[in-house]
């Protein structure tokens, strides 16, 4: 299974930009770079997710290195119900895996 | 309508007991999973199904088996529970095209073995 690193925490200020980054420099071809976060006593949550090109939704921008061996998860305001633990996946198209790394523990102060 | 759901939220049980978690989805989705969460906070996955068809079986020990009666339910029973069992347990479900798509997670069961 391909693996991720990420930074063990991150903080931030409430309505300001958030970029957590992930290293996955032994990714293949065909994964898939997934970002879920899990909210305090609540199950994982899909954040977003993408194979090559930059990504954007309602939630967040995941912006994916050219060579694809980095990602960045972009919270373009961070609020406090951000606060969350942030996991950065990579999903391969011959297992049926979401292999969770330790994540990203997010801090938002008001 | 709650898209993946588990029952009971909380189960606290003695040594040795046998139990069972029960997750059903309504998202019409064709694999389900379960998920493991220890006092780590690291999550792992326990097993895989599709279509009713066990996919993934990590190293689980034999006491936990999962049973699929249809595909929109995915449960998983304990016999001889352990102290170590206690955790959260998740359950998930996602579409076939399972790179491509996201997982829904239900909110997660919290076993106590006392």
């Amino acid at each position: 299974d391909a693996k991720t690193t990420q930074p063990n925490s991150m903080e931030s200020n409430e309505e300001e930009p958030v970029h957590l980054p992930c290293n996955h420099s032994t990714i293949s071809g065909t994964d898939y770079i997934h970002w879920y976060r899990q909210l305090p006593s609540q199950g994982p949550e899909y954040v977003i997710h993408g194979l090559t090109s930059n990504v954007n939704n309602r939630m967040a921008s995941l912006a994916i290195a050219e060579d694809r061996k980095s990602s960045t998860l972009i919270l373009h305001r961070a609020t406090l119900r951000d606060a969350a633990v942030y996991y950065c996946i990579l999903r391969d198209r011959d297992t049926d895996k979401l292999i969770f790394g330790t994540g990203t523990r997010l801090q938002v102060f008001p | 309508d709650t898209a993946v759901s588990q029952t009971p939220k909380y189960l606290v049980t003695q040594m040795g007991n046998d139990k069972s978690i029960k997750c059903e989805q309504n998202l019409g989705h064709d694999t389900m999973y379960w998920y493991k969460q220890d006092s780590k906070k690291f999550l792992k996955i326990m097993f895989s199904y599709n279509n009713k068809e066990l996919i993934i079986n990590e190293t689980v020990p034999n006491r936990f088996s999962p049973k699929s009666p249809d595909k929109a339910h995915l449960n998983l029973h304990i016999n001889s529970l352990e102290l170590g069992d206690s955790a959260v347990y998740f359950c998930a479900s996602s579409q076939e095209d399972r790179v491509n798509s996201e997982a829904f997670f239900g909110q997660g069961t919290r076993l106590t073995v006392v």
